[in-house]
């Protein structure tokens, strides 16, 4: 069955940085571009980043453009999201999300992670 | 950008109500919207796809409906176990993901 674990969340001052990551098992990491998703306390969910299934293309919102990259090992079938120069507002609940169908631009999303939480103060 | 927006923000019911939800795009996403079922400290799950294509294994008192700008989501007799927050989601933008701000169904 398809599984996805975040870890790496954690407690940083503001204009530090983390490293997230998300171990992915049960279907082929290299058919699915992969996502990943907020959600601050309380709020609602907010589309943070995606990289294709060829780690060709990624793709960031406004709001953390310039600051967030988004990468993937397929040997280790695993997703990262380096998070720099971080700022209160991106506290939050950080998920993986997988998308429904392979090789598609389709990006509805069937299988999510756990989340990690990411806590940004001084 | 394409901007969501869902409403009611918050829907009182009864077990057994039929429910509905809106969700509106600022402009066309063609049939590219999903909905999504999220209850407290759970990650969200995917309820319907394509506009009105049910997820396999969600119950087929829900149903999703729309195309264009406006979409709805029905649950056709509210069960216990679907008080929770509902999201609406647009993938028509290849570059571009957007929820919608969410809906609280909650119990009457």
């Amino acid at each position: 069955q398809v599984q996805l674990v975040e870890s790496g969340g954690g407690v940083v001052q503001p204009g530090g940085s983390l490293r997230l990551s998300c171990a992915a098992s049960g279907f082929t990491f290299g058919n699915y571009d992969m996502h990943w998703v907020r959600q601050a306390p309380d709020k609602g969910l907010e589309w943070v980043a995606v990289i294709s299934y060829d780690t060709n293309r990624n793709y960031y919102s406004d709001s953390v453009q310039g600051r967030f990259t988004i990468s993937a090992d397929k040997s280790k079938n695993t997703l990262y999201l380096q998070m720099n120069s971080l700022r209160v507002e991106d506290t939050a609940v950080y998920y993986c999300a997988k998308v429904l169908k392979g090789h598609s631009s389709s990006w509805c999303f069937d299988h999510w992670g756990q989340g990690t939480l990411v806590t940004v103060s001084s | 950008d394409i901007q969501m927006t869902q409403s009611p923000s918050t829907l009182s019911a009864s077990v057994g109500d039929r429910v509905t939800i809106t969700c509106r795009a600022s402009q066309s996403i063609t049939r590219w919207l999903a909905w999504y079922q999220q209850k407290p400290g759970k990650a969200p799950k995917l309820l319907i796809y394509d506009a009105s294509s049910l997820q396999g294994g969600v119950p087929s008192r829900f149903s999703g409906s729309g195309s264009g700008t406006e979409f709805t989501l029905t649950i056709s007799s509210l069960q216990p176990d679907d008080f929770a927050t509902y999201y609406c989601q647009q993938y028509n933008t290849y570059s571009r993901a957007a929820f919608g701000q969410g809906t609280l169904v909650e119990i009457k």
